[in-house]
């Protein structure tokens, strides 16, 4: 059974530092692995989307990585800005499956 | 183009009330799924749907019904609330597992 792990489960951090979420999951047989935001009170919206055959996937100040044979994902943030403040989840799709497995987030806050 | 939308956004039942969550998407995605989300936990998938007149299990089906008459509409039924029904629900369309999902803003649900 796929389990996905996020460690930190909160950060805080000033702004303009690099920072790194970490994602970690059981089961290597990943079709893909997806990243999403989610600020208070909202639904969530999605970031990168990483192909099982691909390393990283990069949009804007955002980079994600995928070592399946680590059983690991990490979303890297660049010179962070208070508007980056949100929880961020990763899930990850199964080879076979229809459904997606999400972590249970990290809570970053970057403040002024 | 309105997205995934839900209503209510919230919404109090007392114990053995039952009620609909609605969900609608009008992006022609055959994949819709329903969720809820616990405090500090990730999303648990309820049910979901592959097409209309098309339904499985999540992990977590129990309390709860769902049916899919149209390719736009996937409405959640509650009977018999029960305090453990407290939550907030996530209504989500793709095109392919494989494809991003797009959310609703969620419903908020109060069982007392």
């Amino acid at each position: 059974k796929q389990e996905v792990t996020q460690i930190p489960a909160a950060l805080s951090v000033p702004e303009g530092e690099n920072l790194v979420l970490n994602c970690s999951f059981t089961d290597s047989a990943i079709y893909n692995l997806q990243w999403f935001r989610q600020d208070p009170g909202k639904g969530l919206t999605s970031l990168l989307l990483i192909q099982s055959s691909q390393r990283e996937q990069t949009s804007g100040r955002l980079n994600a990585s995928l070592d399946k044979s680590s059983g690991r994902s990490t979303l890297y943030i660049a010179a962070s800005q208070p508007g980056d403040s949100a929880t961020y989840l990763c899930a990850a799709l199964r080879v076979g499956s229809d459904k997606l497995i999400f972590g249970t987030g990290t809570r970053l806050q970057v403040f002024p | 183009n309105a997205g995934v939308t839900q209503t209510p956004k919230f919404r109090i039942l007392k114990i053995g009330q039952s009620m609909t969550l609605q969900c609608t998407q009008d992006m022609n995605h055959n994949y819709m799924y329903w969720y809820r989300q616990d405090p500090g936990m990730g999303l648990k998938l309820i049910y979901y749907s592959v097409g209309a007149g098309i339904t499985d299990k999540g992990e977590v089906p129990n309390g709860y019904n769902v049916s899919r008459s149209t390719t736009e509409d996937f409405p959640l039924r509650l009977e018999l609330a029960a305090p453990s029904q407290t939550s907030v629900y996530f209504c989500a369309s793709g095109r392919d597992p494989g494809e991003t999902q797009y959310f609703g803003p969620g419903t908020r649900l109060l069982v007392l």
